[in-house]
């Protein structure tokens, strides 16, 4: 039980490049997130899903898009990279409802754009 | 939603108790106390939740005053493997979209000397 996995761990990307964050759960969880975090800072959430086919926007999601074909798998697209996206991006998921609201997170992609 | 307030950071002396505090005067009767903590270099773990009574669980104990405009973490021994930032959340229960997604505010830094 591998629980999140991202990919890279690290990356480094010119100003207009584009490049795609993975992320995958191996955990059936229905909800998945995207956060970013910057120095010194909490986690912002970015972009997440309640499911298969169904995304949402969160806190900060410009300049990035998402999709959810799968149960399993979040990516995270950056379409034009700027140095404002420099950061750490992480990924999480948890199980529907009720009060237990634990999330599972992965252990961080670090992005600097330059 | 419910703000929380915490300190910037706290300092402890591994194996004694320390109490990690936390403010949220505008909690609403159906929000629910969480806290995750977040190592070095690492995703957010997490710690405990609770709504009115107090909670132990292996990690740790959740304390919540009787008018629950505040709540304390208690960590009974700490050891250095402790060092981390740990964030107080509120969050409603999960009726499905966005009432499970966490707000992250810059947490408080707990240090640990040996």
């Amino acid at each position: 039980n591998a629980g999140v996995t991202q990919t890279p761990k690290f990356r480094i990307l010119k100003i207009g490049q584009s490049m795609t964050l993975q992320c995958t759960q191996d955990m059936n969880h229905n909800y998945m997130y995207w956060y970013r975090q910057d120095p010194g800072m909490g986690l912002k959430l970015i972009y997440y899903s309640v499911g298969a086919g169904i995304t949402d926007k969160g806190e900060v999601p410009n300049g990035y898009n998402v999709s959810r074909s799968t149960t399993e798998d979040f990516p995270l697209r950056l379409e034009l990279a700027a140095p404002s996206q420099t950061s750490v991006y992480f990924c999480a998921s948890r199980q529907t409802g009720g009060e237990y609201n634990e999330q599972f997170f992965g252990p961080g992609t670090r992005l600097t754009v330059l | 939603d419910a703000k929380t307030t915490q300190p910037n950071s706290m300092e402890s002396n591994e194996e004694e108790p320390v109490h990690l505090p936390c403010n949220h005067s505008t909690i609403s009767g159906t929000d629910y106390i969480h806290w995750y903590r977040q190592l070095p270099s690492q995703g957010p773990e997490y710690v405990i939740h609770g709504l009115t009574s107090n909670v132990n669980n292996r990690m740790a104990s959740l304390a919540i005053a009787e008018d629950r405009k505040s709540s304390t973490l208690i960590l009974h021994r700490a050891t250095l493997r402790d060092a981390a930032v740990y964030y107080c959340i509120l969050r409603d229960v999960d009726y499905g979209g966005s009432q499970g997604n966490l707000i992250f505010g810059k947490g408080t830094k707990l240090s640990v000397k040996p």
